[in-house]
């Protein structure tokens, strides 16, 4: 399919290597958050989730860490593999609204 | 596969035409979502139904309408199309109202010429 976002941040990593993608979130007020990974050609798919009142949850392969200080969002993905490579959006809760990032691209390297 | 599906897979219309797209959410699932996502403005979210219900509205346009029947599937209802309204629209699922864990359909890609 189309790929979503031509123009959107590359990271890339080699395979086995660890990555961090980063995200900026708007609303101090956002009580959830939210990271999801999309391959080419289908839909999102929820990753891990976070609560504003934790600042790490560790899930498999996968660690996000919330500082709520500079409102900044960071998704670790340990031991990156090829089928790593996806765009990865983070999302904020507000309300009943979900906002999303603009999405990094994560290529990895052989 | 998220057992979230959506038809049709792709759509080519006109401006000013008027489209639906369909929406089945996972067995057991009460909760439906509704995204577009363009190239210029990413994944956006548009509307959440709840058992038949509206529940929250998002950046949704007043040309754009949706419902959720008994049976639970949904509908998004596109009208007075625009070049602008070009873009992958994505329905997901989740089981409660509040329930965060959402899964995405496949998208339909709607093209406007």
């Amino acid at each position: 399919g189309e790929s979503v976002g031509l123009h959107l941040p590359t990271l890339s990593v080699q395979e086995g290597d660890n990555s961090i993608i980063n995200c900026a979130y708007s609303n101090s007020a956002s009580d959830y958050f939210i990271w999801y990974k999309q391959e080419s050609g289908k839909g999102p798919q929820f990753i891990i989730d976070i609560r504003s009142n934790m600042d790490k949850r560790q899930g498999q392969r996968v660690t996000v860490l919330l500082n709520k200080t500079v409102k900044h969002l960071s998704l670790q993905i340990a031991a990156t593999q090829p089928g790593d490579s996806a765009v990865y959006f983070c999302a904020e809760r507000h309300g009943q609204n979900f906002v999303f990032g603009p999405g990094t691209r994560l290529s990895v390297l052989p | 596969d998220s057992g979230v599906t959506q038809t049709p897979k792709h759509l080519i219309t006109a401006t000013g035409q008027r489209v639906t797209l369909r929406c089945s959410p996972r067995s057991g699932d009460l909760s439906v979502y509704w995204y577009q996502q363009s190239l210029d403005q990413g994944l956006q979210f548009l509307i959440q139904y709840y058992n038949g219900e509206e529940r929250a509205k998002g950046n949704i346009l007043e040309r754009f309408s949706a419902q959720q029947f008994p049976d639970l599937h949904s509908e998004l209802n596109l009208s007075s199309l625009e070049l602008g309204d070009s873009a992958l629209y994505f329905c997901a699922s989740s089981v409660g109202d509040r329930s965060y864990e959402q899964y995405f359909g496949p998208g339909t890609r709607l093209t406007v010429t």
